[in-house]
Protein backbone atom coordinates (compact mmCIF):
# COMPACT_ATOMS: atom_id res chain seq x y z
CA UNK A 1 0.00 0.00 0.00
CA UNK A 2 2.61 2.15 0.83
CA UNK A 3 4.19 4.08 -2.28
CA UNK A 4 7.84 3.66 -3.47
CA UNK A 5 9.74 6.48 -3.69
CA UNK A 6 12.85 6.51 -5.94
CA UNK A 7 15.84 7.57 -5.48
CA UNK A 8 15.97 6.49 -1.97
CA UNK A 9 18.80 9.47 -1.53
CA UNK A 10 20.44 12.24 -3.85
CA UNK A 11 23.36 14.70 -3.75
CA UNK A 12 23.08 17.65 -5.79
CA UNK A 13 25.51 20.66 -6.03
CA UNK A 14 23.69 24.38 -6.69
CA UNK A 15 21.79 24.86 -9.49
CA UNK A 16 21.63 21.17 -10.46
CA UNK A 17 18.30 20.22 -11.39
CA UNK A 18 16.83 16.24 -9.72
CA UNK A 19 14.14 14.28 -9.93
CA UNK A 20 12.06 12.23 -7.30
CA UNK A 21 9.98 9.74 -8.41
CA UNK A 22 6.84 7.69 -6.64
CA UNK A 23 4.61 5.04 -8.29
CA UNK A 24 1.83 3.06 -6.17
CA UNK A 25 0.41 -0.31 -7.12
CA UNK A 26 -3.19 1.06 -6.14
CA UNK A 27 -5.16 3.42 -8.21
CA UNK A 28 -5.15 7.51 -6.94
CA UNK A 29 -7.39 9.79 -6.14
CA UNK A 30 -4.23 12.27 -5.08
CA UNK A 31 -0.43 12.46 -4.52
CA UNK A 32 0.93 14.97 -2.24
CA UNK A 33 4.80 16.48 -1.55
CA UNK A 34 6.33 16.96 1.77
CA UNK A 35 9.80 18.31 2.53
CA UNK A 36 10.84 17.73 6.24
CA UNK A 37 14.27 19.33 7.04
CA UNK A 38 16.49 17.80 9.79
CA UNK A 39 15.17 17.72 12.84
CA UNK A 40 11.76 19.18 11.99
CA UNK A 41 8.04 19.26 11.13
CA UNK A 42 7.41 17.88 7.48
CA UNK A 43 5.58 20.51 5.42
CA UNK A 44 3.53 20.46 2.21
CA UNK A 45 4.71 21.78 -0.83
CA UNK A 46 1.82 20.27 -3.37
CA UNK A 47 -0.84 18.43 -3.90
CA UNK A 48 -2.09 17.04 -7.72
CA UNK A 49 -5.67 15.95 -8.22
CA UNK A 50 -6.86 13.34 -10.67
CA UNK A 51 -7.75 15.32 -13.82
CA UNK A 52 -5.91 17.85 -12.60
CA UNK A 53 -2.98 20.08 -14.08
CA UNK A 54 0.31 19.63 -13.13
CA UNK A 55 1.65 22.48 -10.18
CA UNK A 56 4.24 24.08 -9.84
CA UNK A 57 5.93 25.78 -6.35
CA UNK A 58 8.40 28.60 -6.72
CA UNK A 59 11.17 26.05 -8.50
CA UNK A 60 9.88 23.26 -7.53
CA UNK A 61 6.73 21.07 -9.72
CA UNK A 62 5.34 18.00 -10.12
CA UNK A 63 3.35 15.86 -12.42
CA UNK A 64 1.01 13.41 -12.05
CA UNK A 65 0.26 10.37 -14.57
CA UNK A 66 -2.66 8.68 -13.33
CA UNK A 67 -2.78 6.11 -15.89
CA UNK A 68 0.43 4.71 -14.28
CA UNK A 69 0.10 5.83 -10.60
CA UNK A 70 3.14 7.89 -10.56
CA UNK A 71 4.38 11.01 -9.82
CA UNK A 72 7.42 12.98 -10.26
CA UNK A 73 8.34 15.90 -8.33
CA UNK A 74 11.23 18.24 -10.34
CA UNK A 75 13.50 20.80 -8.32
CA UNK A 76 15.05 23.12 -10.86
CA UNK A 77 18.69 24.79 -10.15
CA UNK A 78 18.30 23.71 -6.74
CA UNK A 79 19.45 25.70 -3.87
CA UNK A 80 21.04 24.88 -0.50
CA UNK A 81 17.90 25.60 1.29
CA UNK A 82 16.18 22.65 -1.14
CA UNK A 83 18.19 19.79 1.39
CA UNK A 84 16.08 17.64 3.34
CA UNK A 85 14.00 14.38 2.80
CA UNK A 86 10.97 14.63 0.29
CA UNK A 87 7.77 12.47 1.10
CA UNK A 88 5.01 11.79 -1.39
CA UNK A 89 1.90 10.34 -0.09
CA UNK A 90 -1.16 8.97 -2.11
CA UNK A 91 -4.67 9.17 -1.42
CA UNK A 92 -6.24 5.85 -3.11
CA UNK A 93 -9.61 5.48 -4.90
CA UNK A 94 -10.22 3.37 -1.37
CA UNK A 95 -9.83 6.81 0.74
CA UNK A 96 -6.65 5.18 2.28
CA UNK A 97 -3.70 7.68 3.02
CA UNK A 98 -0.22 6.66 2.68
CA UNK A 99 3.41 8.13 2.46
CA UNK A 100 6.41 6.72 1.13
CA UNK A 101 9.24 6.25 2.97
CA UNK A 102 11.00 9.88 1.25
CA UNK A 103 14.33 10.73 -0.58
CA UNK A 104 16.47 12.67 1.36
CA UNK A 105 18.13 15.09 -1.07
CA UNK A 106 21.21 16.91 0.20
CA UNK A 107 23.05 20.17 -2.18
CA UNK A 108 26.12 21.42 -1.33
CA UNK A 109 28.11 24.19 -2.37
CA UNK B 1 2.42 31.42 18.37
CA UNK B 2 2.47 27.39 17.11
CA UNK B 3 -0.86 26.60 14.97
CA UNK B 4 -0.14 22.99 16.12
CA UNK B 5 1.30 22.41 19.45
CA UNK B 6 2.44 18.92 21.03
CA UNK B 7 2.94 18.24 24.69
CA UNK B 8 5.19 16.29 25.65
CA UNK B 9 7.69 17.20 23.13
CA UNK B 10 10.02 14.41 25.29
CA UNK B 11 9.25 11.53 27.09
CA UNK B 12 11.09 8.81 28.31
CA UNK B 13 8.91 5.69 29.87
CA UNK B 14 8.67 2.08 30.76
CA UNK B 15 7.27 -0.95 29.14
CA UNK B 16 3.74 -1.03 30.36
CA UNK B 17 2.89 2.22 31.55
CA UNK B 18 0.26 4.53 30.24
CA UNK B 19 1.14 7.26 28.48
CA UNK B 20 -1.16 10.05 26.89
CA UNK B 21 0.32 12.39 23.85
CA UNK B 22 -1.55 15.78 23.35
CA UNK B 23 -2.31 17.37 20.52
CA UNK B 24 -4.24 20.95 20.11
CA UNK B 25 -4.50 23.23 17.35
CA UNK B 26 -5.84 27.28 16.62
CA UNK B 27 -6.40 26.32 12.58
CA UNK B 28 -10.37 25.82 13.10
CA UNK B 29 -9.51 22.58 11.04
CA UNK B 30 -11.98 19.97 11.78
CA UNK B 31 -9.68 16.88 10.46
CA UNK B 32 -7.18 15.33 12.71
CA UNK B 33 -4.46 13.09 12.58
CA UNK B 34 -1.52 10.98 14.35
CA UNK B 35 1.52 10.13 12.69
CA UNK B 36 4.51 8.05 14.07
CA UNK B 37 7.54 8.23 12.40
CA UNK B 38 10.41 5.38 12.14
CA UNK B 39 14.36 6.22 10.27
CA UNK B 40 13.91 4.46 7.19
CA UNK B 41 9.50 4.03 7.59
CA UNK B 42 8.28 7.11 6.52
CA UNK B 43 5.29 8.34 7.93
CA UNK B 44 2.35 6.08 8.78
CA UNK B 45 -1.26 6.82 10.02
CA UNK B 46 -1.77 5.61 13.32
CA UNK B 47 -5.44 7.18 13.65
CA UNK B 48 -7.48 10.03 12.34
CA UNK B 49 -10.69 12.04 12.55
CA UNK B 50 -12.73 14.12 10.49
CA UNK B 51 -14.89 15.82 13.03
CA UNK B 52 -15.05 15.64 16.70
CA UNK B 53 -17.56 12.50 16.07
CA UNK B 54 -15.64 10.63 13.58
CA UNK B 55 -12.63 8.44 14.06
CA UNK B 56 -11.06 6.33 11.94
CA UNK B 57 -8.24 3.83 12.37
CA UNK B 58 -4.90 4.27 10.30
CA UNK B 59 -2.26 1.99 8.86
CA UNK B 60 -1.18 0.84 12.03
CA UNK B 61 -3.64 1.77 14.76
CA UNK B 62 -2.61 -1.62 17.15
CA UNK B 63 -1.75 -0.68 20.75
CA UNK B 64 -3.37 2.89 19.87
CA UNK B 65 -6.34 4.20 20.98
CA UNK B 66 -7.14 7.84 20.52
CA UNK B 67 -9.98 11.09 21.71
CA UNK B 68 -11.21 13.68 19.77
CA UNK B 69 -12.13 15.74 23.27
CA UNK B 70 -13.07 19.09 20.81
CA UNK B 71 -12.77 20.35 17.71
CA UNK B 72 -9.28 21.58 18.81
CA UNK B 73 -8.18 18.53 20.70
CA UNK B 74 -6.57 15.31 19.44
CA UNK B 75 -5.02 13.04 22.08
CA UNK B 76 -2.81 9.88 21.61
CA UNK B 77 -2.62 6.93 24.29
CA UNK B 78 -0.45 4.30 24.62
CA UNK B 79 -2.45 1.88 27.00
CA UNK B 80 0.54 -0.42 27.98
CA UNK B 81 3.95 1.43 26.32
CA UNK B 82 6.69 -1.41 24.40
CA UNK B 83 9.63 -0.35 23.64
CA UNK B 84 8.72 -0.91 19.62
CA UNK B 85 6.52 2.26 20.24
CA UNK B 86 9.98 4.12 20.79
CA UNK B 87 9.38 6.33 17.80
CA UNK B 88 8.56 10.07 16.75
CA UNK B 89 4.47 10.91 16.50
CA UNK B 90 3.40 13.35 15.00
CA UNK B 91 -0.44 15.33 14.77
CA UNK B 92 -0.99 17.01 12.01
CA UNK B 93 -4.36 19.01 10.76
CA UNK B 94 -6.10 19.79 7.32
CA UNK B 95 -9.19 21.75 6.67
CA UNK B 96 -12.50 20.08 5.53
CA UNK B 97 -12.42 20.43 2.19
CA UNK B 98 -11.44 16.83 0.42
CA UNK B 99 -10.76 13.73 2.17
CA UNK B 100 -6.68 14.34 2.47
CA UNK B 101 -5.68 17.85 1.95
CA UNK B 102 -2.98 20.07 2.73
CA UNK B 103 -1.89 18.99 6.46
CA UNK B 104 -0.02 21.19 8.98
CA UNK B 105 2.24 19.15 11.11
CA UNK B 106 2.97 20.04 14.80
CA UNK B 107 6.60 20.02 15.94
CA UNK B 108 6.51 15.93 16.72
CA UNK B 109 6.95 14.16 20.39
CA UNK B 110 10.16 11.96 20.76
CA UNK B 111 8.77 9.13 22.38
CA UNK B 112 11.07 6.75 23.99
CA UNK B 113 10.09 3.37 25.84
CA UNK B 114 12.71 1.26 28.20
Amino acid sequence: QQPVQSPQAVILREGEDAVINCSSSKALYSVHWYRQKHGEAPVFLMILLKGGEQKGHDKISASFNEKKQQSSLYLTASQLSYSGTYFCGTENTGNQFYFGTGTSLTVIP
Amino acid sequence: DADVTQTPRNRITKTGKRIMLECSQTKGHDRMYWYRQDPGLGLRLIYYSFDVKDINKGEISDGYSVSRQAQAKFSLSLESAIPNQTALYFCATSPGQGAFNEQFFGPGTRLTVL
